[in-house]
């Protein structure tokens, strides 16, 4: 069956330090693959996709078929990145979501 | 651009009572719509999703129903409210005015069924 899994409920962090959000799906074929944010007080939003392979707000995230992985990285954490994260599986026009990951960027 | 309202924001209901949760889309035309529940530690669970009027297709068995009444609009409801079903509930829109394969959420209800 799908499935995407993070595995951690909560990441906390100092500012400055790197920051890793980890992701891993299971899918029968070539996954199609996102990270969504939410914000204090703000709605659900679309931070990246693996398809476009670009950088938003200093995340970046690679998919490792080999490991099915998909995991969200960012060099230097800023307070302003404490938020809720998801990751999501494209499956045929539906998402999966995994249970998301807090993440908490202290000063 | 295109926008996606729901109310209401919030509501507290007694076990038993009808529900009706309402989404609209703005500024598209036939979006796939969805209705998730989010639940703290247990992510988004989608309860049901809609490519078109009148066309629904439930996802998990439960207490809730879905119906799309116009091309723009998607309505959660339930007859009987059961405690379980309080949660935070999104409405999502996707289609060929966003990103391929991405979904633009609403800003939630949250129900509370005491």
């Amino acid at each position: 069956a799908q499935r995407v899994t993070q595995p951690e409920k909560l990441l906390s962090v100092f500012k400055g330090a790197p920051v890793e959000l980890k992701c891993n799906y299971s899918y029968s074929g070539s996954p199609e693959l996102f990270w969504y944010v939410q914000y204090s007080r703000q709605r659900l939003q679309l931070l990246l996709r693996h398809i476009s392979r670009e950088s938003i707000k200093g995340f970046t995230a690679d998919l490792n078929k080999g490991e099915t992985s998909f995991h969200l990285k960012k060099p230097f954490a800023q307070e302003e990145d404490s938020a809720m994260y998801y990751c999501a599986l494209n499956q045929g026009g539906k998402l999966i979501f995994g249970q998301g990951t807090e993440l908490s960027v202290k000063p | 651009s295109q926008t996606i309202h729901q109310w209401p924001a919030t509501l507290v209901q007694p076990v038993g009572s009808p529900l009706s949760l309402e989404c609209t889309v703005e500024g598209t035309s036939n979006p796939n719509l969805y209705w998730y529940r989010q639940a703290a530690g247990r992510g988004l669970q989608l309860l049901f999703y809609s490519v078109g009027i009148g066309q629904i297709s439930s996802e998990v068995p439960q207490n809730l129903s879905a119906s799309r009444p116009q091309d723009r609009q998607f309505i959660l409801s339930s007859k009987k409210l059961l405690l379980s079903d309080s949660g935070f509930y999104l409405c999502a829109w996707s289609g060929l005015a966003g990103v391929q394969g991405s979904q633009y959420f609403g800003p939630g209800t949250r129900l509370t069924v005491l």
